[in-house]
């Protein structure tokens, strides 16, 4: 099973701030297979980005993802307040995992 | 416009079975693949397994080999998660969610269900 190491566990910014969110993972993974969720309180979580760099329709372009191999990032350009939430990388490899979340909180 | 409708908030005592069901509307499950996840109260998201359009082949976690039944009826649009042996550690937030293939180049969970409340307890 493929381990995936979220960090930092939060992030404390303002907005307007630049967030980068790092996923290591326990192996490579192919880079067609990494996604990145948004999830709000009482929401479900919400597709923000897959194969690694695509964003999922209706996303804004203020949120990107780059990475290869056994690092990932998922970088948010300049903070909204609808962006203060927990985010989650995944991996599509049998089985599928979940990183466990790194929490972006208002400063 | 494309959703997944889930069934309500289900109350069991430890040992027994849960039936959740998952409607798709919008687009045809025979497309696209199902996955549950759940989340336990102020946990991460833990995926459970899969059941693909194709013939219907399922992948789980190790965890709940066993345990879990994934099923589609793509003649009323519905997929179903039956998992049995209730602990109360199974007390969560079940989501389904569709599964997207990109054509084959990719794969996603890109619809995701509004979650169902499973509580165990005696």
């Amino acid at each position: 099973e493929i381990v995936l190491t979220q960090s930092p566990g939060t992030l404390s910014l303002s907005p307007g701030e630049r967030a980068t969110l790092s996923c290591r993972t326990s192996q490579s993974v192919d880079s067609t297979y990494l996604a990145w969720f948004q999830q709000k309180p009482g929401q479900a979580p919400r597709l923000l980005i897959y194969a690694t760099l695509n964003r999922a329709t209706g996303i804004p372009d203020r949120f990107s993802g780059s990475g290869s191999g056994t690092d990932f990032t998922l970088a948010i350009s300049r903070l909204e307040p609808e962006d203060f939430a927990v985010y989650y990388c995944q991996q599509y490899g049998s089985p599928w995992t979940f990183g466990q979340g790194t929490k972006v909180e208002i400063k | 416009q494309v959703h997944l409708v889930q069934s309500g908030v289900e109350v069991k005592k430890p040992g027994a079975s849960v039936k959740v069901s998952c409607k798709a509307t919008g687009f045809s499950l025979s497309d696209y693949g199902v996955s549950w996840v759940r989340q336990a109260p102020g946990e991460g998201l833990e995926w459970m397994g899969w059941i693909s359009s194709y013939k219907g082949m399922t992948d789980f976690a190790q965890k709940f080999q066993g345990r879990v039944t994934l099923t589609t009826d793509t003649s009323t649009s519905a997929a179903y998660m039956d998992l049995r042996s209730l602990r109360s550690d199974d007390t969560a937030i079940y989501y389904c969610a569709r599964v997207n293939y990109y054509y084959g180049t990719s794969m996603s969970m890109d619809v995701w269900g509004p979650g169902t409340t499973v509580i165990v307890s005696s």
